[in-house]
């Protein structure tokens, strides 16, 4: 089993539309959870962190889930630019290393 | 503008060539990391450095170096043992190494031709 697990997609939504996506983690003592965004040959760059509790950042939500070992996010008001690979990252418990998942591709269509 | 810079930005190394990588940070960080991005895979870690003078293999080191002689600095050989290099390689750097959030460099394509 992969230690993170996103669907692929592609997600195709309109603008304005609201889009959300999971991500699956094997290693149940993962504890820093975050989700980056990838533009297309483009280096990722963090959206946001995740926290127990969940957590928003404008039209952006995250929550945790550790019962079923899952993070998600939740875009809103779909924008154009929103059109990206979404990574979702976890820590390996108490190793100091990061696993990223494959990614979430998003596209936004007008 | 503090960050990290990686180059070049794209290397062609002809087969049975060394190739550098450079990677320079101005962020004051301790941690510094080298991922190797193939398509539909998640990135993979190749060396990590927690410190200055110290570091370790990832999960695909083999065909690989690197050194940390500096804090701000950590280069990623390429060597000709490496037999699929082909990718594009990622430079990235945390405040220290495990939870914090680690940021990246615009990144470097290599081609074996």
């Amino acid at each position: 089993r992969k230690e993170v697990e996103q669907d692929p997609g592609p997600f195709n939504v309109p603008e304005g539309a609201t889009v959300a996506f999971n991500c699956t983690y094997s290693n149940s003592a993962s504890q820093s959870f975050f989700w980056y965004r990838q533009d297309c040959r483009k280096e990722p760059k963090l959206l946001m962190s995740v926290y127990s509790s969940g957590n928003e950042d404008g039209r952006f939500t995250a929550q945790l889930n550790r019962a079923s070992q899952y993070i998600s996010l939740l875009i809103r008001d779909s924008k154009l630019s929103d059109s990206a690979t979404y990574l979702c990252v976890v820590n390996r418990g108490n190793d100091y290393k990061l696993s990223f998942g494959a990614g979430t591709t998003v596209t936004v269509r007008a | 503008d503090g960050g990290i810079t990686q180059s070049p930005k794209y290397l062609f190394r002809k087969e049975g060539q060394n190739v550098t990588l450079s990677c320079e940070q101005n962020l004051n960080h301790d941690a510094m990391y080298w991922y190797r991005q193939d398509p539909g895979q998640g990135l993979r870690l190749i060396y990590y450095s927690q410190i200055v003078n110290d570091f370790q293999k990832g999960d695909i080191a083999e065909g690989y170096s690197v050194s940390r002689e500096k804090k701000e600095s950590f280069p990623l050989t390429v060597t000709s043992a490496q037999k699929n290099p082909t990718a594009f390689y990622l430079c990235a750097s945390s405040i220290v190494a495990g939870r914090n959030t680690i940021y990246f460099g615009e990144g470097s394509w290599l081609t074996v031709v």
